[in-house]
């Protein structure tokens, strides 16, 4: 396994498009997280899913952002009508189930919005 | 609801020198606690972890110890490398295993030769 995948690696869009992320996780995990870091803050969580069910969502995530996990494989996060706020650096992580199972981090896709 | 509070930086030591980094968390119960690396270039990596009260985690030379009492996960290393000049970021997990990492805001540790 090549551990996750994220693409892209970079996105620059214009305000008010919309934008779509792919994650392909670790093929063996039925967890996967979506987070966003911003330069000189820890991850922030967005949301996550358990096979195809998305299990929890961030009370700061706006209704603009939307993620899926069609078969409880590979994820998608769509961020429609960017803003400026949303330039930032997604990332994707993989595990399995269990208390304290070890979260395996794709390289992120960096979005810039102009 | 849980958080974690990790020291600021930038820290700057000189190679061979001694490393700490403070970690104190909030939780109910008793979580499960990590620290991940992330160096240039790189996507984030369990460097160690704790499952339990007076757990140690050690890899690569760095060791935390999950103290309940404290509420800590303080890094430390004994003798640092130019290598090992990267943003560590401390965080935890939840006891039911049914929440996902909550991170510190990281610090960046710089090592000069």
């Amino acid at each position: 396994d090549t551990g996750v995948s994220q693409n892209p690696r970079h996105k620059i869009t214009k305000r008010g498009q919309n934008v779509t992320f792919r994650c392909d996780p670790i093929s063996e995990h039925n967890r996967l997280y979506w987070y966003r870091q911003t330069l000189g803050q820890g991850p922030e969580f967005l949301t996550y899913f358990q096979n195809e069910a998305q299990l929890e969502k961030s009370r700061l995530l706006s209704d603009r952002f939307s993620a899926e996990r069609p078969k409880g494989s590979f994820s998608t996060l769509e961020i429609q009508r960017t803003e400026q706020g949303d330039s930032a650096m997604y990332l994707c992580a993989s595990s399995e189930e269990g208390v304290g199972t070890e979260a395996f981090f794709g390289q992120g896709t960096r979005l810039t919005v102009v | 609801g849980n958080s974690v509070t990790q020291m600021e930086g930038p820290v700057t030591l000189s190679e061979e020198a001694f490393l700490t980094i403070n970690c104190t968390y909030t939780a109910t119960g008793y979580p499960s606690l990590f620290w991940y690396v992330q160096y240039p270039g790189e996507g984030l990596q369990l460097l160690l972890k704790a499952t339990k009260a007076d757990d140690k985690g050690s890899n690569k030379g760095f060791e935390a110890t999950y103290r309940k009492e404290t509420t800590s996960f303080h890094l430390e290393k004994g003798s640092v490398q130019v290598s090992d000049s990267a943003v560590y970021f401390c965080a935890l997990s939840g006891s039911s295993g049914n929440t996902p990492l909550v991170f510190g805001k990281g610090t960046r540790l710089s090592v000069i030769a």
